[in-house]
């Protein structure tokens, strides 16, 4: 799996978009990126996911380079309940066996 | 939408004693799962994959016979933590994929493990 690599931490302020970026210059072909995010003393949520195109859900925007070596994850209305750790994985089509850095601490502030 | 469950939510165990913590696939059919751990204000490790009707292959340094898997069916996966000690504290999290759209992977819950 490409390596990610994200910021430590980040702050955003309650009802601004959150910009959240990650970079995977050594993803391949098929390798999708995905996002999750873990609220302290819960299992990871599943975000979002894209390969090539931008995707958008009723959670987040995925925003894909066109070279596909940096990505953003987009909260368009950030709230307090989405301060969070935030996970950027690159994982093969076939591969649904997850590697989790260190991600990124999102605190959203009122 | 696709949903993992895991049982218990939490477990308070006496050391020696074993515990058995399970994860189900609520919408649909996993042929695999997949086995974290969590210790405080660290990342997930990935303990094992659990494969349906055959044995469980296991990350380096993760001990087989204390972390037993079994994936009986389609849509059940126990991790039994055996002969508990205290160290064995963590949060225990599982995984499945849902192949409908896209290959989802989605995680259960969580499973809180004291060991006293």
């Amino acid at each position: 799996d490409a390596k990610t690599t994200q910021p430590t931490s980040m702050d955003c302020a309650e009802g601004r978009a959150a910009n959240l970026p990650c970079n995977h210059s050594t993803i391949s072909g098929n390798e999708y990126v995905y996002w999750y995010r873990q609220i302290h003393s819960q299992g990871p949520q599943y975000i979002i996911h894209g390969l090539k195109n931008n995707e958008t859900n009723e959670m987040a925007s995925l925003i894909i380079t066109e070279d596909r070596k940096s990505s953003t994850l987009i909260l368009p209305h950030a709230t307090l309940r989405d301060t969070a750790v935030y996970y950027c994985i690159a994982i093969g089509s076939n591969d649904y066996k997850l590697s989790f850095g260190a991600g990124t601490t999102v605190t959203v502030r009122a | 939408g696709a949903v993992v469950s895991q049982h218990p939510s939490w477990v308070i165990c006496k050391s020696g004693t074993s515990v058995k913590i399970e994860c189900r696939s609520l919408d649909f059919q996993a042929t695999t799962m997949f086995w974290y751990r969590q210790f405080p204000k660290q990342s997930l490790m990935l303990m094992a994959t659990s494969n349906e009707g055959s044995k469980a292959t296991y990350e380096q340094g993760v001990e087989k016979d204390k972390f037993l898997i079994n994936h009986a069916s389609l849509t059940l996966s126990t991790l039994t933590v055996t002969s508990a000690h205290p160290e064995d504290s963590s949060f225990y999290i599982c995984s499945a994929t849902w192949t409908g759209y896209g290959n989802t992977i989605y995680f259960g819950e969580g499973s809180w493990l004291t060991v006293v």
